[in-house]
């Protein structure tokens, strides 16, 4: 079955670019979402379709998906930002998350 | 504004059976596919099942294969998840989804959550 794996962490200073990658075998012949997820509330989608943002989502954020790594980009990361970021796709009409990533914004 | 709001958790034992229910509101929900997605406690998101805007598909994720029954009344605007057999690791938090299409087939993407449910089952 498919997988995606993230790292469990990282952590970016405010003001500072974070960076948290999404890795999976040709992940860039498919679509790639992400969402934003903060302590005891829902997950949000951030990105869809690989870079595509749903309004209401802040320009810092986008996203890239080449080779087998998927990327979301958080620009001028603001302490708001800190949260559980999942990377997802879809393969054979099932759905795969990542693991999860928890950006720290110290 | 699109609001989902799941019911029907709690805590059963092992082997019992449970029936969750989303009810949608602000959108056209019979034009949009549903999910169902869980998260147990401390852990990352795991994708439960779909089904078709008009219910004539559906599909499950293999640990919910032959145990849960993913179903819709589109004249009630409410989503079902039906969920027997029930076994420890089953405990999680449960999300229906909308997805993010306007369409008869799903995109398998999520652009609107509920607030969950907790489903906590004991042996």
């Amino acid at each position: 079955s498919y997988e995606l794996t993230q790292a469990p962490s990282v952590s970016a200073s405010p003001g500072q670019t974070a960076s948290i990658p999404c890795s999976g075998h040709k992940l860039g012949d498919k679509f790639v979402f992400w969402y934003q997820q903060k302590p005891r509330q829902s997950p949000i989608l951030v990105i869809y379709e690989n870079y595509m943002r749903p309004s209401g989502i802040p320009e810092r954020f986008s996203g890239s998906n080449s080779g087998n790594t998927a990327t979301l980009t958080i620009s001028g990361t603001q302490p708001m930002d800190e949260a559980d970021y999942y990377c997802q796709t879809w393969d054979r009409d099932t759905v795969i998350f990542g693991g999860g990533t928890k950006l720290t914004v110290l | 504004q699109v609001q989902l709001v799941e019911s029907g958790g709690g805590l059963v034992q092992t082997g019992m059976s449970l029936r969750l229910s989303c009810a949608a509101s602000g959108s056209t929900f019979s034009s949009y596919p549903m999910h169902w997605v869980r998260q147990a406690p401390g852990k990352g998101l795991e994708w439960v099942a779909v089904i078709w805007s008009d219910g004539g598909k559906k599909f499950y994720s293999g640990f919910a294969e032959g145990r849960f029954t993913i179903s819709r009344d589109n004249s009630k605007n409410t989503l079902f998840l039906q969920m027997s057999s029930l076994r420890v690791e089953d405990t999680a938090v449960y999300y229906c989804a909308r997805d993010g299409t306007w369409n008869d087939a799903p995109k398998f993407y999520f652009d609107y959550w509920g607030q969950g449910v907790l489903v906590t089952v004991s042996s």
